[in-house]
């Protein structure tokens, strides 16, 4: 499968834990994002990547959120000290050009 | 920033009917517009898009037109088929800008045999 894979797909965790998600982008593509959905809205854009540099990330939800992409390849994303309203659908996107590919999004369910 | 408004929330339609679903953005400089659909438990998936030198573009049963002077843009299905049953997207972003994308809140389209 050549397309964008994210891990896990599916993550339970107590309220007040870390939990970090993968992100393995198309291969030529430099750029990397990241979104969160909740049910009945469209994706909320978190922060993204060309190649390695981190370009916007103002938009990342609470300083509890940090992404990186270290060799420009794969992505994490990192929610510390996780809060019941942290759960949602994290989408990830590569691109090229304009258009996005999205991968199937890991679901964070917080107790 | 970007606002991107889209309607209607939920669309009900007979097979073989045609479904509309309008958008309207408030950033001036946006000029790439793409349309996703993604069905229950799936990834987005884009299925059409157009840029600001166009006002219209169309795949098949798929069509997207543009009106750069009002700030709308609309996705036309015809002749829908139950498979058409998902929610639909729409987004807008700046190419060769920032490339970060504006979502509307999707419109859930419901085909019925």
């Amino acid at each position: 499968d050549t397309g964008v894979s994210q891990d896990p797909r599916h993550k339970i965790t107590k309220r007040g834990q870390n939990v970090t998600f993968r992100c393995d982008p198309i291969s030529e593509h430099n750029r990397l994002y990241w979104y969160r959905q909740t049910l009945g809205q469209g994706p909320e854009f978190l922060t993204y990547f060309q190649n390695e540099a981190q370009l916007e990330k103002s938009r990342l939800l609470s300083d509890r959120f940090s992404a990186e992409r270290p060799k420009g390849s794969f992505s994490t994303l990192e929610i510390q000290r996780t809060e019941q309203g942290d759960s949602a659908m994290y989408l990830c996107a590569s691109a090229d050009g304009d258009t996005q590919y999205f991968g199937p999004g890991t679901r964070l369910t917080v107790l | 920033g970007e606002n991107v408004e889209q309607h209607p929330s939920t669309l009900s339609v007979q097979e073989g009917d045609s479904a509309v679903i309008k958008c309207t953005y408030s950033d001036s400089a946006s000029n790439y517009f793409p349309w996703y659909k993604q069905e229950l438990g799936k990834r987005p998936q884009l299925i059409i898009d157009i840029r600001s030198n166009v006002g219209e573009k169309k795949d098949q049963r798929i069509a997207v037109t543009l009106n750069k002077t009002a700030k709308h843009f609309s996705l036309h299905i015809t002749e829908t088929q139950p498979e058409d049953s998902a929610v639909y997207f729409c987004a807008a972003s700046t190419s060769g800008g920032s490339y970060i994308p504006t979502f509307g809140r999707g419109t859930s389209l419901i085909v019925h045999p």
